[in-house]
């Protein structure tokens, strides 16, 4: 296993476009967190699933956010319309059942609204 | 949640030891200490973490108070690599907040030859 994986590493899109961000965790983690960073700023949470449950969303996360984890495996992340606000680093992470050991993050997918 | 207080950034030479303070006066129950770092344009990288107990690893070491209200990370030999920010989080243990780690603004930490 390498690790959280995210696709793109990259996105540039139009604003109004949608765009849809994949993570892949670890395989025996069982939960899956999505955070967003802008430049300067710590990452903050956006939503989180325990298996393919989502448990948790931020008010950060308003209606043109969706984030799925179908299987309880893979997760996609979509933002509808986009705005040029939505420019941002998008981590994913995972973590064991316990939650207690540390996340494991991916490196991230850089969206760029223009 | 409880919050955290970080220096905004520090400095150290490089070969000695770097110690990253981080106050969390609002600590409560079995709310677990965690430091992460972030090199640029990388996702953060987990460092360790501890409850009330000092803990270490081959990358670092945790100094808790025995209050809990602070901590300290130790990085014992510093290198040009470890130049990064470092982000001192307590978790959350309510609820379906389970583990869900909230960043603040972090440290810079900068290593100087």
């Amino acid at each position: 296993d390498t690790g959280v994986s995210q696709d793109p590493r990259h996105k540039i899109t139009k604003r109004g476009q949608n765009v849809t961000f994949r993570c892949d965790p670890i395989s025996e983690h069982n939960r899956l967190y999505w955070y967003r960073q802008t430049l300067g700023q710590g990452p903050e949470f956006l939503t989180y699933f325990q298996n393919e449950a989502q448990l948790e969303k931020s008010r950060l996360l308003s209606d043109r956010f969706s984030a799925e984890r179908p299987k309880g495996s893979f997760s996609t992340l979509e933002i509808q319309r986009t705005e040029q606000g939505d420019s941002a680093m998008y981590l994913c992470a995972s973590s064991p059942p316990t939650g207690r050991d540390g996340y494991t993050f991916g490196s991230g997918t850089r969206l760029t609204v223009v | 949640d409880a919050k955290t207080t970080q220096p905004p950034s520090m400095d150290c030479a490089e070969g000695r030891a770097a110690n990253l303070p981080c106050n969390h006066s609002t600590i409560s129950g079995n709310e677990y200490v965690y430091w992460y770092r972030q090199i640029h344009s990388q996702g953060p990288q987990y460092i360790i973490h501890g409850l009330k107990n000092n803990e270490t690893n081959e990358m670092a070491s945790l100094i808790i108070t025995e209050d809990r209200k602070s901590s300290t990370l130790i990085l014992p030999h510093a290198t040009l690599r470890d130049t990064a920010v470092y982000y001192c989080i307590v978790s959350s243990d309510r609820g379906t907040s389970y583990g869900k780690l909230t960043f603040g603004q972090g440290t810079i930490l900068t290593v100087h030859p």
